[in-house]
């Protein structure tokens, strides 16, 4: 079965600093992996994307995310973060099925910068 | 903002009833997928519409189920909701490798 961990319930982070979010994945095939941030009462906006090519991705408001096949990690970083990064992020897995895909998630990192 | 749309944005329906949340997809894209986020956890796939056909389903009774439109629209139906149903739904459409969510509609059931 395909999963998605996301180890850490809650990520504190001060202002400027650089920040992780872990996710780690296991999927049987190729995995197509997904980050996404959701602000209090909205939705889920798509911040980047892994598919093929290179480890590292580059995604939406300065995030990044490295792909690491042997340890079936794809942790989301940024360099320096803002208060405005304060939010709910979501690592999700994609299974090929036609057209769209469903997306398996998981449960979620609170990340709370501070000033 | 995605394009995607949702209405209502929240409603209070209790134990028993019937509910239908609406999606209207982004402009041009066929897929429509439902999730349902309950508190504190990460959405759940409930199923998925490709060109009006259902395209894939979680693990979800058969008292969820939904319609797409022609013009890819979708609808989501609960019957006899039960108190676990309180949630965000959420829906997303796509036309390839991304899904754009709408901003969810919450649903208390009590």
């Amino acid at each position: 079965a395909q999963s998605v961990a996301q180890p850490e319930d809650q990520v504190n982070v001060a202002e400027g600093n650089p920040l992780t979010v872990k996710c780690t994945y296991s999927v049987s095939g190729n995995p197509y992996l997904f980050w996404y941030v959701q602000y209090p009462n909205r939705g889920l906006q798509f911040l980047l994307k892994y598919i093929t090519g290179d480890n590292l991705v580059k995604g939406s408001y300065g995030f990044e995310a490295e792909f690491n096949k042997s340890q079936t990690s794809f942790h989301l970083k940024k360099p320096s973060a803002l208060v405005s990064d304060s939010a709910l992020y979501f690592c999700a897995v994609r299974t090929l099925y036609n057209q769209g895909g469903k997306l398996i998630f998981g449960q979620g990192t609170e990340l709370s910068v501070k000033p | 903002e995605t394009g995607v749309t949702q209405s209502p944005t929240h409603l209070i329906k209790t134990r028993g009833q019937q509910v239908t949340l609406r999606c209207s997809s982004q402009s041009g894209h066929n897929t429509v997928s439902w999730y349902q986020q309950a508190l504190g956890q990460g959405p759940q796939f409930i199923f998925q519409y490709y060109r009006e056909e259902e395209n894939g389903r979680g693990n979800f009774p058969p008292r969820f189920s939904g319609l797409q439109f022609p013009n890819y629209s979708s609808e989501l139906n609960v019957n006899a909701l039960e108190l676990d149903d309180s949630a965000l739904y959420l829906c997303a459409s796509s036309d390839g490798w991304e899904q754009y969510f709408g901003p969810g509609t919450r649903l208390t059931v009590t």
